[in-house]
């Protein structure tokens, strides 16, 4: 197992268009989540499915956002009529349950210009 | 609400130097602790954590960390710096009471190591 990945790891976009990220968490992890990252911060939540429910949606994620995980498995994360607000890091982490270990993708780093 | 405080943005120290990263959490009760390392261009990866017991704890790379519930503090020390240690390193806490497993970041501490 290569750990969690996301694609793509770079992504330009001119202000007004939506784009789409994914991630591929370990394998037998049932939690995944996203978070966002700026420039000189911590990452902040975003979402957090278990298996294929969203279970929890910070107030960051305004209604441009929406996130999947079909199935359980792999998840998107797409922003509609992007803004520049919206350049940042977006990171993947998964893991087995309540206290363990997150495991944390590279991330998409995600600029609007 | 529960937030995590890293009072210093940048430190540097010489290779070999002993190191000390300061966090401070707010929250009602005994939280999750965390500590997390970030280079350039990857993801986080786990230094250590905490959930109960012995209040020092060890973790990857000869990092350690002590809790100190008087103080709201969960810093991480190292004896002896390496080059390499040079990266982004970020407290986290997480809240028992959610079962969610969200974790609240600290908005890091930046380690510069001098040859």
């Amino acid at each position: 197992d290569t750990g969690v990945s996301q694609d793509p790891r770079h992504k330009i976009t001119k202000r007004g268009q939506n784009v789409t990220f994914r991630c591929d968490p370990i394998s037998e992890h049932n939690r995944l989540y996203w978070y966002r990252q700026t420039l000189g911060q911590g990452p902040e939540f975003l979402t957090y499915f278990q298996n294929e429910a969203q279970l929890e949606k910070s107030r960051l994620l305004s209604d441009r956002f929406s996130a999947e995980r079909p199935k359980g498995s792999f998840s998107t994360l797409e922003i509609q009529r992007t803004e520049q607000g919206d350049s940042a890091m977006y990171l993947c982490a998964s893991s087995l349950g309540q206290g363990a270990e997150a495991f944390f993708g590279q991330g998409t780093r995600l600029t609007v210009v | 609400a529960q937030s995590v405080t890293q009072p210093d943005i940048h430190i540097t120290v010489s290779e070999g130097a002993s190191l000390e990263l300061r966090c401070n959490y707010s929250y009602g009760a005994t939280p999750y602790l965390f500590w997390y390392v970030q280079s350039p261009g990857q993801g986080l990866q786990l230094l250590l954590k905490y959930f109960s017991g012995d209040t020092l704890v060890q973790g990857i790379k000869g990092f350690e960390a002590e809790f100190k519930r008087s103080q709201s503090s969960f810093n991480l020390r190292k004896p002896s710096v390496h080059w390499s240690d040079a990266a982004e390193y970020f407290c986290a806490v997480g809240v028992p009471s959610s079962n969610t497993g969200k974790l609240i970041f600290g908005q890091g501490t930046t380690l510069q190591v001098k040859p």
